[in-house]
């Protein structure tokens, strides 16, 4: 099993629709969780951390389930420039121990 | 965004040549981190450094080798390239809580090397 497993889409959702991923994670000591996204061809960005209690920036929510051992992003009222590669990030114990998830690719459709 | 810049953008190289790959921060950030980004898989730590002259291997190290100097330059040379380096090539930084106000392990990435090796 992965460390770090992410459904690669793409997934394929028209303008002002809501969207959900999710990332499932095997180390139950992972401490850090973060989302990013990443254009084609472009570096990866931060999008926002993962905390227990849940977190909102904007239309964005991201949310960590650590008896699942998940965690979620939730995009709402999706726009065309939403239309990226969404990575999870799960930090499992110091700098080393980072795992980057393979990324679920979403395409917002005018 | 952070001040972080890659060089080369883009390189061609022969097999069994001699790579160096130079990523530079302006943000004074004491982490730095080198990661390869393939098909398939998710970026993957080759090495990290957590001050001047001091660097660990991540889960990619054979092959390559880092070196930091100063606070605002880290270094990945591939001694002796192949194929299987064929790849982009990112460097990331982070810095310590308290000091920005995030959490550390925050990481902010330059605008990669593409790196191909025949």
């Amino acid at each position: 099993r992965k460390e770090v497993e992410q459904d690669p889409g793409p997934f394929n959702v028209p303008e002002g629709a809501t969207v959900a991923f999710n990332c499932t994670y095997s180390n139950s000591a992972s401490q850090s969780f973060f989302w990013y996204r990443q254009d084609c061809r472009k570096e990866p960005k931060l999008l926002m951390s993962v905390y227990s209690s849940g977190n909102e920036d904007g239309r964005f929510t991201a949310q960590l389930n650590r008896a699942s051992q998940y965690i979620s992003l939730l995009i709402r009222d999706s726009k065309l420039s939403d239309s990226a590669t969404y990575l999870c990030v799960v930090f499992s114990g110091g700098y080393q121990k980072v795992t980057f998830g393979t990324g679920t690719k979403l395409q917002v459709i005018p | 965004d952070a001040g972080i810049t890659q060089s080369p953008r883009h390189k061609v190289t022969e097999t069994g040549t001699p790579v160096t790959l130079r990523c530079h921060q302006t943000e004074n950030h004491r982490y730095m981190y080198w990661y390869r980004q393939d098909p398939g898989h998710g970026l993957r730590l080759i090495h990290y450094s957590y001050g001047v002259k001091d660097t660990d291997k991540g889960e990619v190290s054979d092959g390559y080798s880092v070196s930091r100097s100063k606070t605002e330059d880290f270094l990945l040379t591939l001694e002796s390239a192949t194929s299987s380096q064929t790849s982009v090539y990112f460097c990331a930084i982070s810095d310590r809580p308290g000091t920005s106000g995030g959490s550390s392990y925050e990481q902010y990435f330059g605008p990669g090397t593409r790196l191909t090796v025949t």
